[in-house]
């Protein structure tokens, strides 16, 4: 079974600042996706950004970049120039390609602080 | 744009009675997913349906059931609700089937069951 794991329950970043989340995660594919999400306290879960697995370059979204290692497993995301706005609970997840249903495998999340 | 609509937004139960979420997609989402979001647990896969039919179901008893309807609108039901049922319940919708596309999550129902 796929899993999912984000060791850091907790991080706080000053504003402006670069802060980086990790995540880690246990499969026997070859080929899936990797995403980024972010939960503010109103709940709504959004992505931030995705990576498949099968290109090698790095996905980048404005401010936020990952950095994904396939043969370790990683799947970092990092945070540039932090603002207030960025404050909430982080999520990493995964899904294997191929036919068949979307089902995403989330981590236990990542609660980020911004301080002003 | 419309976005994924949940209803009701909070409800309280208590043990033993059942409990109906709605999830109404954006226009065009035939895909929909539901999740149980718990602090102990985290985020957890229920089912998916797409063109009405059920095309994965997480590991959850039988008492967790949903369906979806000819417009996409999507239901989950919970029976004989105990208090481990206390959750956020995500729907999240896409355009289509498969394994491509991003999901498009609702703002939750908050169930707590007494």
């Amino acid at each position: 079974a796929q899993t999912v794991t984000q060791s850091q329950p907790e991080m706080s970043v000053q504003e402006a600042e670069t802060v980086t989340l990790s995540c880690t995660y246990d499969t026997s594919e070859s080929d899936y996706y990797l995403f980024w999400y972010k939960q503010p306290p109103s709940r709504q879960m959004i992505l931030v950004i995705r990576q498949e697995a099968y290109k090698q370059q790095n996905a980048t979204e404005n401010r936020f970049s990952v950095n994904f290692q396939k043969a370790a497993k990683s799947f970092s995301l990092k945070i540039s120039d932090s603002q207030l706005g960025d404050a909430a609970m982080y999520f990493c997840a995964y899904t294997p390609t191929g036919a068949g249903s979307y089902q995403l495998t989330f981590g236990k999340g990542t609660k980020l602080s911004v301080i002003p | 744009k419309a976005g994924v609509t949940q209803t009701p937004r909070y409800l309280i139960k208590t043990r033993g009675q059942q409990v109906t979420l709605s999830c109404s997609p954006i226009s065009g989402h035939r895909s929909v997913s539901w999740y149980q979001q718990t602090p102990g647990q985290g985020l957890q896969f229920l089912f998916e349906y797409f063109s009405e039919t059920q095309r994965n179901k997480g590991n959850f008893p039988g008492r967790f059931s949903g369906r979806q309807f000819s417009n996409s609108r999507s239901e989950m039901n919970v029976s004989t609700l105990e208090l481990g049922d206390s959750a956020l319940y995500l729907c999240a919708t896409k355009v289509s089937g498969g394994n491509t596309g991003e999901l498009f999550f609702g703002e939750g129902s908050r169930l707590t069951v007494l």
